[in-house]
């Protein structure tokens, strides 16, 4: 089970911190990723981060303003998004990779909403 | 980064129909691509993985195929459940993406 939160109403150029809460499994043996999808468009791949949090990875649209970031200790996935964009409204899922980064994603979250707008 | 093109972008066929959906990579992923249903309001689920490999749970109704390039999703039987959008993704470098989705209707 995935249990995302920290979606918000925020204004361009503001921050925001999404967690992943991730009770029932072994957190720190997964890689774990952020999808998001815009009202009505197709699914996107937003981060990854390794299983131990040493490698992460962003797509071109997020790189320098999201940050991917992971405690194993409590079993919880972080996305801060800094400078949002008009265009990062979406709804963002956690979704579980698996011991290597390059996985199939087998567990989602239900998602939280995030809407960019003044 | 590797493109994927998905198409039809939707479809709608009767219950007990044979659906195909079909899902191009840009370059060679080898058996790296994965299929999810997204209903309405709902996070996506995966159905298959590694191109065809059925999830456990999964009905058996539902199967993919391919390698390389060109991956073909089915559902054989067409259900009033099966209403829904379906993604390819590939795994097989990052960035990972997916494919543009084809939406399920029922005629």
């Amino acid at each position: 089970q995935l249990l995302e939160s920290g979606g918000a109403l925020v204004q361009p150029g503001g921050s925001l911190r999404l967690s992943c809460a991730a009770p029932g499994f072994s957190f720190s043996n997964y890689a774990m990723n952020w999808v998001r999808q815009a009202p009505g468009k197709a699914l996107e791949w937003v981060s990854l981060i390794s299983s131990s949090g040493g490698d992460s990875y962003y797509a071109d649209s997020v790189q320098g303003r999201f940050t991917i970031s992971r405690d194993n200790s409590k079993n919880i996935l972080y996305l801060q998004m800094n400078s949002l964009r008009a265009e990062d409204t979406a709804t963002y899922y956690c979704a579980r990779g698996g011991p290597v980064i390059l996985h199939q994603f087998d567990h989602w979250g239900q998602g939280t909403l995030v809407i960019v707008s003044s | 980064d590797i493109q994927m093109t998905q198409s039809p972008s939707s479809l709608s066929a009767s219950v007990g129909d044979r659906v195909t959906i079909s899902c191009q990579a840009s370059q060679d992923i080898s058996k790296y691509l994965s299929w999810y249903q997204q209903t309405p309001g709902k996070a996506p689920k995966l159905l298959i993985y590694d191109a065809s490999n059925l999830e456990t749970g999964v009905p058996s109704r539902f199967s993919a195929s391919g390698s390389g390039t060109h991956f073909t999703f089915t559902i054989s039987s067409l259900q009033p459940e099966d209403i829904a959008t379906y993604f390819c993704q590939q795994y097989d470098d990052v960035p990972l993406t997916f494919g543009g989705g084809t939406k399920v209707q029922i005629k």
